[in-house]
């Protein structure tokens, strides 16, 4: 499977724990995005990478989350002191800089926090 | 700040007939693309047709085709001869040229009835 992958694709954890989630972008694409959904709502931005370099963070991003992308290929994103407002789905995207903008998108890994 | 509409929570339309959702957006920006993604349950998003606002023309993909009104600042998708495959939410999304984030509105979900 060449799209992109995410892992893992569940995580239940306890308020307070930390979390760490994994995106695989289609190899040759040079630009990574995380975006985070909750129930009902469409897709908000968190943050994007070129290559290593991480571009832009929303203010949405707050200091318990922290994203990496060490060697321009995986990222991950982690989130620490988990609260239940975090629960959401976390969608990770990626594009070939120079391409139509078109961005593809992963599974996700849907997020509960008890 | 931009911001994306979609009015319309929910739809249905039978197997072969036409329908059309809607999107609005407010943007002061001259040059931007918008998008629309379909999001299938249980599956990712994939995108089904993208505009490029300095094109007059507007964008067909086979029995998807959108009416794009720039002046009006609406971008609305026609899907024709509907197929129960057509089920999903449907996302309108609004990229501002020269930054990569998506901005999502919050979707419509559109079933076909057999």
């Amino acid at each position: 499977d060449t799209g992109v992958s995410q892992n893992p694709r569940h995580k239940i954890t306890k308020r307070g724990q930390n979390v760490t989630f994994r995106c695989d972008p289609i190899s040759e694409h040079n630009r990574l995005y995380w975006y985070r959904q909750t129930l009902g709502q469409g897709p908000e931005f968190l943050t994007y990478f070129q290559n290593e370099a991480q571009l832009e963070k929303s203010r949405l991003l707050s200091d318990r989350f922290s994203a990496e992308r060490p060697k321009g290929s995986f990222s991950t994103l982690e989130i620490q002191r988990t609260e239940q407002g975090d629960s959401a789905m976390y969608l990770c995207a990626s594009s070939l800089a120079g391409g139509q903008n078109e961005q593809f998108f992963g599974p996700g890994t849907r997020l509960t926090v008890l | 700040a931009q911001t994306v509409t979609q009015s319309q929570p929910e739809m249905s339309v039978q197997e072969a007939e036409t329908v059309t959702l809607s999107c609005t957006y407010d943007t002061s920006e001259n040059n931007y693309y918008l998008f629309w993604y379909k999001q299938p349950p249980s599956r990712q998003m994939i995108l089904v047709i993208r505009q490029e606002a300095y094109k007059q023309q507007n964008a067909t993909e086979n029995r998807f085709s959108v009416n794009f009104q720039k002046a009006a600042k609406s971008f609305s998708l026609k899907i024709s001869d509907s197929q129960l495959g057509d089920t999903a939410m449907y996302f309108c999304a609004f990229m501002k040229e020269g930054t990569y984030k998506y901005i999502f509105g919050t979707g419509t979900r559109l079933k076909v009835l057999a």
